[in-house]
């Protein structure tokens, strides 16, 4: 199975901050890789698909990059609503799989 | 609007079996391969099955073959997913996911499953 690993676990930034969050593959996925996030009792939201394409409806302070095995979540300027854990998840071959989250807060 | 609404999940004792639903709308069912996913307490995230537009296509994690079967009602717009012989490790939230070719775009909410006696 491919792992992601997924850093950091835990970020507090602050409102207007520009926040980074980093999945690293174990092997190539090309750009088959998609970011979630997901507030406390909500089901995933899905933010970016296949490395850097925003979903429609996702504001465009939210952006991604990376191919082959190193991606990123960029949220350019924090907003309270962003509040959450993001988690990344590649598509690229069978079983797909998941990094572990990163929990956002506020400082 | 694209809905999913997950039922059927609770306490059910190890070895015993739990059929989960999945009701879709908002979006033409047929058209989709849908997939589980669930989460452990406090772990990460794990593909459980995928199956693909018409039902003539399934795949399945490895730990739960031969245990698990997911299956659809194109006509009833509804997921399942058939478990039996459940173990503790099964113990998880289960989420049906819509999946593109972009990969799983909608998701539930998800519904709780707990393996114990």
């Amino acid at each position: 199975d491919i792992q992601m690993t997924q850093s950091p676990s835990f970020l507090s930034a602050s409102v207007g901050d520009r926040v980074t969050i980093n999945c690293k593959a174990s092997q190539n996925i090309n750009r088959y890789l998609n970011w979630y996030q997901q507030k406390l009792g909500e089901a995933p939201k899905l933010l970016i698909y296949n490395a850097n394409s925003l979903q429609t409806g996702i504001p465009s302070r939210f952006s991604g990059s990376g191919s082959g095995t190193d991606f990123t979540l960029t949220i350019s300027s924090l907003q309270p609503e962003d509040v959450a854990t993001y988690f990344c998840l590649q598509h690229n071959s069978w079983p797909y799989t998941f990094g572990a989250g990163t929990k956002l807060e506020l400082k | 609007e694209v809905q999913l609404v997950e039922s059927g999940g609770g306490l059910v004792q190890p070895g015993r079996s739990l059929k989960l639903s999945c009701a879709a709308s908002g979006f033409t069912f047929s058209d989709y391969a849908m997939a589980w996913v669930r989460q452990a307490p406090k772990k990460g995230l794990e593909w459980v099955a995928t199956i693909i537009y018409d039902g003539s296509s399934t795949y399945y994690r490895d730990s739960v073959k031969g245990r698990f079967t997911i299956s659809r009602d194109n006509a009833k717009s509804t997921l399942y997913l058939q478990m039996d012989s459940l173990r503790s490790e099964d113990t998880a939230t289960y989420y049906c996911a819509r999946t593109a070719g972009t990969g799983p775009d909608y998701w539930g909410q998800g519904v709780m499953v707990t393996v114990s006696s």
